[in-house]
């Protein structure tokens, strides 16, 4: 079974917009990773957050992490058509040891 | 930097017919894994290594073999093709140690279908 969730599914905005993305995990985790994947494309890493850390920033992405509620969100600020992809948390899980088990993924699309 | 090199991109089988999906990386990273992309089921890990010699089973590791004879290469082995095998095929790596976060490095992908 899948470790993460993601929502929605799909998501599409106009350019300029924000785009959040949320994703929910079932175990206690070492860290929780976002990934990128264009159409046809391998996955891209775009950022790692912690188990002990609560936010990040990455140029226009910010992840939050609450553990309590086993989530997380990935927000793209202004977006761009280029952003346009799919994206994927993964965790890798404190009993795993060397295990990062993906999510379903969203699609975004901005449209210009 | 190549990364990580994967080879064949497409691929047409058969039912029953063997193939091996060939990835390779320079980075020199002790840690590689494949996995199969399917539509509305994101990545399932399949079988990884740790280093050269070192295998282990992934989520769904039924029809597919691994060996990891140097730290490069980590070739996957269909013995016997089944059409439920059709998919997207990606390695990915990185480097271990101290510290390991995980954070992968993925290859474009083999695609492959069986008829």
């Amino acid at each position: 079974s899948q470790q993460g969730e993601e929502d929605p599914q799909a998501l599409s905005i106009q350019e300029g917009e924000n785009a959040t993305m949320n994703c929910s995990y079932k175990t206690s985790i070492n860290n929780l990773q976002w990934y990128r994947q264009n159409s046809g494309r391998g996955l891209v890493h775009l950022i790692l957050i912690r188990s002990n850390e609560r936010e990040k920033h990455s140029g226009r992405l910010r992840v939050t992490l609450d553990t309590s509620k086993k989530s997380s969100s990935l927000l793209i600020t202004a977006s761009r058509a280029a952003d346009t992809a799919s994206y994927f948390c993964a965790t890798v899980e404190e009993t795993s040891g060397s295990r990062l088990t993906f999510g379903e993924g969203t699609q975004l699309t901005v449209n210009p | 930097n190549a990364g990580v090199t994967q080879t064949p991109k497409f691929q047409v089988l058969k039912t029953g017919q063997s193939m091996t999906l060939q990835c390779a990386q320079d980075m020199n990273h002790e840690y590689m894994s494949w996995y199969r992309q399917d539509p509305g089921m994101g990545l399932r890990l399949i079988h990884y290594s740790v280093g050269a010699g070192i295998t282990d089973q992934g989520e769904v590791p039924n029809g597919y073999n691994v060996s990891r004879s140097t730290t490069e290469d980590f070739p996957l082995r269909l013995l016997s093709a089944a059409p439920s095998q059709t998919s997207v095929y990606f390695c990915a790596s990185t480097r271990r140690g101290q510290g390991w976060t995980g954070e992968l490095f993925f290859g474009e992908g083999s695609r492959l279908t069986v008829l």
